[in-house]
């Protein structure tokens, strides 16, 4: 069965400094691979995808992905935080052909002025 | 325009009450999600409906109830609630399976609250 863990529970950044939330999968082939933030109170919304093809994806509100296919992993990054980036980050995949979401536990970002 | 709407936004229920739970997408998606999210927990798929028809139950006790009246609209139905099923209630929708994208889109979710 496929799995994913979010290594971080919590992550705490200084405004403008750079931010980094780590993703591994356990899945035997090529997944669907996801990132959504969830801000206080509100549902989840998609930063980015990787289906495949260019393995660095560039999601909305500056975020980006990279897939690395040797480490099992997916992790997202932004040069330069705001405070509006505080919020909960969720890795998902989907298998091909499916239609349910594998979630990970999830990372919630804080960040300091 | 990507957005999946919910209402009621919260909603206090006592254990003998019947209420329902209402999401509405217009992106011509033909798959349809209900999920149970727990606080600083991630969702928990509870149904999916693909072209109208219920595809996935995860196991869900019955005092939920799913409906789909078309493809734009899904309901949840609830009955004989607990005070554990008090949780964000979150609903979703994407391109059938068959080809096309797969991302999920959410809506804001409905707050439960078993008194």
């Amino acid at each position: 069965a496929q799995s994913v863990t979010q290594p971080d529970i919590h992550i705490t950044v200084s405004e403008g400094a750079s931010l980094e939330l780590r993703c591994n999968y356990s899945y035997g082939a090529t997944p669907y691979l996801f990132w959504y933030v969830q801000s206080p109170g509100q549902g989840l919304q998609l930063l980015l995808k990787y289906f495949s093809g260019d393995t660095l994806v560039q999601g909305i509100k500056g975020f980006e992905a990279e897939f690395k296919r040797s480490q099992s992993s997916f992790n997202l990054r932004k040069p330069s935080v705001h405070w509006i980036d505080a919020a909960d980050f969720f890795c998902a995949l989907g298998l091909r052909g499916g239609n349910k979401l594998t979630f990970g536990g999830g990372t919630r970002v804080l960040v300091k002025p | 325009d990507t957005e999946v709407t919910q209402t009621p936004k919260h909603l206090v229920m006592g254990m003998t009450n019947k209420k329902s739970l209402k999401c509405e997408q217009h992106m011509g998606h033909r798959a349809m999600y209900w999920y149970k999210q727990k606080a600083k927990k991630p969702p928990e798929l509870m149904f999916v409906y693909s072209y109208e028809k219920l595809s996935i139950n995860e196991s869900v006790p019955s005092r939920f109830s799913p409906e789909c009246p078309n493809s734009s609209l899904l309901n949840l139905h609830l009955h004989a609630l607990q005070p554990e099923d008090s949780a964000l209630y979150l609903c979703a929708s994407s391109q059938s399976m068959s080809g096309g994208t797969y991302e999920q889109y959410f809506g804001p979710g409905t707050r439960l609250t078993v008194t």
